[in-house]
């Protein structure tokens, strides 16, 4: 999982509640990403950030939110606004757009 | 519409014996094609990747992969299969539209291999 660490592994959320992932990365990236893995639907983007102080949707960022205030850190909020949250979420950077994409170990939300 | 394809949701080896896992894309302009490998509950690991050049790519723990323009495919080869090779692989490809870069997986393919 190289130098990108995701916390916490397993999260439990409440319907109605707002939860950060948090993705760290030290390999200098300048390009971040977040993904949801469902089963037998592959990848698929929430959004992702090429440089700090910017970050853009990508197919699926209703209900999601992020924030790219420092080089290393990629932090994800899930709101209540997404209905149907459970899943694996995937956190990746690259040393810039077109290369080869690191990843983090996932964080597995599940709503009760 | 661009995509990958990945025909095989599931491909069985025997050890020791070759294995193919098979991707095809439709993308704008020349392609740039990955392969990942995912073990469970784990993140993906990138294995290699053809960008240009010559058309079989060396990867990590000996896997390779064939580029055929002809074809649109980017099939993940290795010539003899161990146990340890069981996992759910990923092809990728850059889709470039204007105004709007990303990665698109395909929908991966699980490999198990006998002992």
């Amino acid at each position: 999982d190289g130098g990108i660490t995701q916390s916490p592994k397993y999260l439990f959320r409440k319907e109605g509640q707002n939860v950060t992932l948090s993705c760290e990365q030290n390999l200098n990236h300048d390009a971040m990403y977040w993904y949801r893995q469902d089963p037998g639907q592959g990848l698929r983007l929430i959004y992702y950030s090429q440089i700090v102080n910017d970050f853009q949707k990508g197919d699926i960022a209703e209900g999601y939110s992020v924030s790219r205030e420092k080089k290393e850190s990629f932090p994800l909020t899930v709101t209540s606004a997404q209905k149907n949250p459970t899943a694996f979420y995937l956190c990746a950077s690259s040393p810039r757009m077109y290369n080869e994409q690191f990843f983090g170990p996932g964080t597995r939300l599940t709503v009760l | 519409a661009q995509s990958v394809a990945q025909p095989e949701d599931q491909v069985n080896v025997a050890e020791g014996n070759p294995l193919t896992v098979k991707c095809t894309y439709s993308v704008s302009g020349n392609p740039y094609l990955f392969w990942y490998v995912q073990y469970p509950n784990r993140g993906l690991q990138f294995l290699l990747k053809y960008i240009t050049g010559d058309n079989l790519v060396k990867g990590s723990y000996g896997f390779e992969a064939e580029f055929n323009k002809s074809q649109t495919s980017f099939h993940l080869k290795k010539p003899s299969a161990l146990v340890s090779d069981s996992a759910l692989y990923f092809c990728a490809a850059w889709l470039m539209n204007t105004g709007f870069q990303k990665l698109v997986f395909g929908t991966g393919t699980r490999l198990l291999v006998s002992p």
